[in-house]
């Protein structure tokens, strides 16, 4: 399966803290994307990082790509309870995305 | 960025009988995909509609099962037809957002569909 990997499946932290998360994948990819998703609703787009990038910034948020290791980070620093919600990672061969299996993060304040 | 309206929200059907699930876009989009959300589990592609073309199926998804409709640039259905419990899932409509200059896609907010 072309599917991602992405670890930890699960992820409980303090607020304040940072949580990272990571994603693999197996083929060669355009872009990758990371997704949020609240309960089961629609995915809200998060941060697009292309394939000739190595690192990219958005408020809290900080992606890393390695397409060397197939792989991908999403760092949030200083975590709020807002922030509890399914992160997926999506990457881009061809004209379709393949989404990856996600992490749940949990922010207890 | 494009805005999508997609409706029911969520639905309890009995098993044998069809759900259509609507998403309209603000903006024109040239493909729209379609995915399901098992219980727990990520997204999985059913198929990308075309305006003016038959919709592409990914392997798995059939159109007897899943009929697609693509009438023009901003609306698209997609119908789950001769349900049963395994199609309980969370059906999410999608766009490449013709409105972010970084790129990315625009979801709907999803359609829960609970079959008995």
């Amino acid at each position: 399966s072309q599917q991602g990997e992405e670890d930890p499946q699960a992820l409980s932290i303090q607020e304040g803290e940072n949580a990272t998360m990571n994603c693999s994948y197996k083929t060669s990819i355009n872009n990758l994307q990371w997704y949020r998703q609240n309960s089961g609703r629609g995915l809200v787009h998060l941060i697009l990082i292309r394939s000739n990038e190595r690192e990219k910034h958005s408020g809290r948020l900080r992606v890393t790509l390695d397409t060397s290791k197939k792989s991908s980070s999403l760092l949030i620093t200083a975590s709020r309870a807002a922030d509890t919600a399914s992160y997926f990672c999506a990457t881009s061969g061809t004209y379709k995305y393949i989404f990856g299996t996600g992490t749940r993060l949990k922010v207890l304040a | 960025s494009a805005v999508i309206s997609q409706k029911p929200s969520r639905d309890i059907c009995q098993r044998g009988t069809s759900l259509t699930i609507q998403c309209q876009v603000d903006s024109q989009v040239t493909m729209m995909f379609w995915y399901r959300q098992q219980p727990g589990q990520s997204l999985t592609l059913i198929a990308t509609a075309n305006q003016g073309s038959e919709a592409t199926y990914e392997s798995g998804f059939v159109i007897d099962k899943f009929p697609i409709s693509r009438p023009n640039l901003t609306f698209s259905t997609l119908t789950v037809s001769n349900m049963s419990p395994e199609d309980s899932s969370i059906y999410l409509c999608s766009v490449e957002d013709p409105d972010r200059p970084s790129g990315g896609y625009t979801f709907g907010s999803g359609t829960r569909l609970t079959v008995v």
